[in-house]
């Protein structure tokens, strides 16, 4: 049971435009839903939370939106640069296991 | 401040054999979390420690096991090698544990052949 879905594996996106990024999740025992991103050869890099009593995060360029009654998470990236080309995991936390749950990712692709 | 360390970096072993992988958390970090990466499946958490106890854990055999020191540093066995266990592993840690920002290892990458 994929408790954590990133339906888009991949993603491009141009340069100064935004960037969105989807997650749906079936477990409603989530406490927090993090996002993370990721170079080639290089570990996960936190990203942006969001507790589940809040609808809004907002991190300089990176907002994060939750619809709990949707079950859906979505981070924008706003303006996209190259830079920000790499794979993002959305992933949820809590429950009865207590264990973080990781989407599959969206490899993003920001074009100059 | 030193961010956290794996080693080793890469590793070859042969199916059946065991490995065993190290992990330095950030100075002060309390929690360590293991992660596995593949391709097919993604990021699957393994488990976590937090003051030498393994407090959370993920849906892995027995031959999947951890341990933590009393100076955070954090071990990850496996044992009985099978071709599937190829991938990268990933440690993470963090002041309180899973759920709050982790900063995460280079990773180790392993390949069972």
């Amino acid at each position: 049971d994929q408790q954590v879905k990133q339906n888009s594996p991949s993603l491009s996106v141009q340069e100064g435009r935004i960037s969105i990024l989807n997650c749906d999740y079936t477990n409603s025992m989530f406490d927090y839903f993090l996002w993370y991103k990721k170079y080639p050869a290089e570990g996960p890099t936190f990203l942006i939370s969001i507790s589940s009593i809040k609808d809004k995060n907002e991190d300089g360029r990176f907002t994060v939106f939750l619809n709990k009654s949707a079950k859906h998470l979505s981070l924008h990236i706003v303006p996209s640069q190259p830079g920000d080309s790499a794979v993002y995991f959305c992933a949820g936390y809590g429950g009865s296991q207590g264990n973080l749950i990781f989407g599959k990712g969206t490899k993003l692709s920001v074009k100059p | 401040k030193a961010g956290v360390t794996q080693t080793p970096r890469y590793l070859i072993k042969t199916r059946g054999q065991q490995v065993t992988l190290s992990c330095s958390p950030i100075s002060g970090h309390r929690s360590v979390s293991w992660y596995q990466q593949t391709p097919g499946q993604g990021l699957q958490f393994l488990f976590e420690y937090f003051s030498e106890t393994q407090r959370n854990k993920g849906n892995f055999p027995g031959r999947f096991s951890g341990r933590q020191f009393s100076n955070s540093r954090s071990e990850m066995n496996v044992s009985t090698l099978e071709l599937g266990d190829s991938a990268l592993y990933l440690c993470a840690s963090s002041w309180i544990g899973v759920g709050e920002t982790q900063y995460f290892g280079p990773g180790t990458r392993l390949l069972v052949l």
